[in-house]
């Protein structure tokens, strides 16, 4: 597609129960990036993939949190025993390259609501 | 440590009028800088940026920007203000050493309000 794709939109979840939220890079893109955003916030960094290579996870909150990209174009990033805390928008972006300074595009990101 | 901080929660402005959102910004060597909007429940839409060369810079929907070094900012302008411009505008910075090399870091947001 033209853009990034976050899916789903919204995801309401149990405390305790395990979620998994998608990203489909624009085509292409070689670095692809997940955040997370508080209400009232600005994004946070959590991880970043150069294709299939998670090169830094330094943002990741807890050992709850894993990401994924096999095959270097969809990621999933999946969040064990969700707590409250783990309520955001998680938002994610690519760009052609990370070192270049070109802009990072994102998507319209998800909106975890743990209850 | 790098870090981006934007000084207003909010900023008021009449249809038609000129408007500044400021952002001030710390790192290590040579700045790369970012300004995102972002409308209700979308993510953030890349406006413009600063690598190098001439300091003012111009971007997407008429917006520019003007980076000083020596205050260390890089205030988001527009010279007539539009009520679709209302949303929140994000400055960013780049981090440029260690492992996180080329990841952003965001400043808290700024909510543009303009009235007609």
């Amino acid at each position: 597609g033209a853009g990034v794709s976050q899916s789903p939109r919204y995801k309401v979840a149990k405390r305790g129960q395990d979620v998994a939220l998608r990203c489909d890079p624009i085509s292409g893109h070689v670095s692809l990036f997940w955040y997370q955003q508080a209400l009232g916030q600005g994004p946070e960094f959590l991880t970043y993939f150069q294709n299939e290579a998670q090169l830094d996870k330094s943002g990741l909150p807890s050992d709850r949190f894993f990401a994924e990209r096999p095959e270097g174009s969809v990621s999933t990033l999946k969040i064990q025993r969700t707590q409250q805390e783990d309520s955001a928008v998680y938002l994610c972006a690519s760009s052609s390259d990370r070192a270049s300074g070109q802009p990072q595009h994102f998507g319209d990101g998800t909106r975890l609501s743990i209850l | 440590a790098q870090s981006v901080a934007q000084p207003e929660d909010q900023v008021n402005v009449a249809e038609g009028n000129p408007l500044t959102v400021k952002c001030t910004y710390s790192v290590s060597g040579n700045p790369y800088l970012f300004w995102y909007v972002q409308y209700p429940n979308r993510g953030l839409q890349f406006l413009l940026k600063y690598i190098t060369g001439d300091n003012l810079v111009k971007g997407s929907y008429g917006f520019e920007a003007e980076f000083n070094k020596s205050q260390t900012s890089f205030h988001l302008k527009k010279p007539s203000a539009l009520v679709s411009d209302s949303a929140l505008y994000f400055c960013a910075v780049r981090v440029n050493y260690g492992g996180s090399q080329g990841n952003l870091i965001f400043g808290k947001g700024t909510k543009l309000s303009v009235k007609p």
